[in-house]
């Protein structure tokens, strides 16, 4: 079984589209997130969100918003979509004690 | 927060050892991580080593920390083509579940 998974794997759109990547993890951790791979492979802290506690890593700009239904789910929702925001994102979670994030396979955004 | 370093390329001949480098800066962390991520792939989590350890083995790799000068490394001994991938160092923040990592190493392996 998939312990972290992410669907679509990859996701083209056109500029201005709103968009959603769905995360589902099945490894009972309370904590999940979101992370931004760029063109150069360097990732970054988008959200965390854990017990219905969100952290917003404040570079990320407010048309991006984590919805999470439950706590096995964390979706990424992006409106107003720009060139800029193609990169892979990667959902992870972990548990309380974060000694290891799992992550998914990461979803490929193309915005043409 | 914490802030984590290392050099993006590195390139050794296969049958050679390759050690990536990677300094943090939050003294406190409690586990330190390495990941690796091969083309196209999500990010898979090669190895960790605790804080109060300073070396530790799993097969051909070889974690070792200096807590005191904040610098671990990964040696992979007799590095194979299959071991071309980007490496990510990681280390969590104080009293953060969030990883912070390091830009990763490209590690080329020229047969």
């Amino acid at each position: 079984d998939t312990a972290v998974s992410q669907t679509p794997k990859y996701l083209v759109t056109q500029m201005g589209n709103d968009k959603s990547i769905k995360c589902e993890q099945n490894l009972g951790h309370d904590t999940m997130y979101w992370y931004k791979q760029d063109s150069k492979k360097f990732l970054k802290i988008m959200f965390s969100y854990n017990n219905k506690e969100l952290i917003i890593n404040e570079t990320v700009p407010n048309r991006f918003s984590p919805k999470s239904p439950d706590k096995a789910h964390l979706n990424l929702h992006i409106n107003s979509l720009e060139l800029g925001d193609s990169a892979v994102y990667f959902c992870a979670s972990s548990d309380r004690g974060g000694t290891e994030a799992f992550f998914g396979q990461g979803t490929r955004l193309t915005v043409v | 927060g914490e802030d984590v370093e290392q050099s993006l390329f590195l390139s050794v001949r296969e049958g050679d050892s390759s050690v990536i480098n990677c300094t943090y800066t939050d003294s406190s962390s409690t586990y330190l991580y390495w990941y690796k991520q091969e083309p196209g792939a999500g990010l898979q989590l090669l190895t960790y080593i605790f804080s109060n350890m300073d070396m530790k083995q799993d097969q051909r790799l070889t974690v070792l920390l200096n807590k005191k000068d904040k610098h671990l490394s990964l040696r992979i001994a007799d590095t194979q083509t299959g071991d071309s991938a980007i490496y990510f160092c990681a280390a969590p923040g104080a009293g953060s579940y969030q990883l912070t990592f390091g830009k990763g190493t490209k590690l080329s392996v020229i047969p």
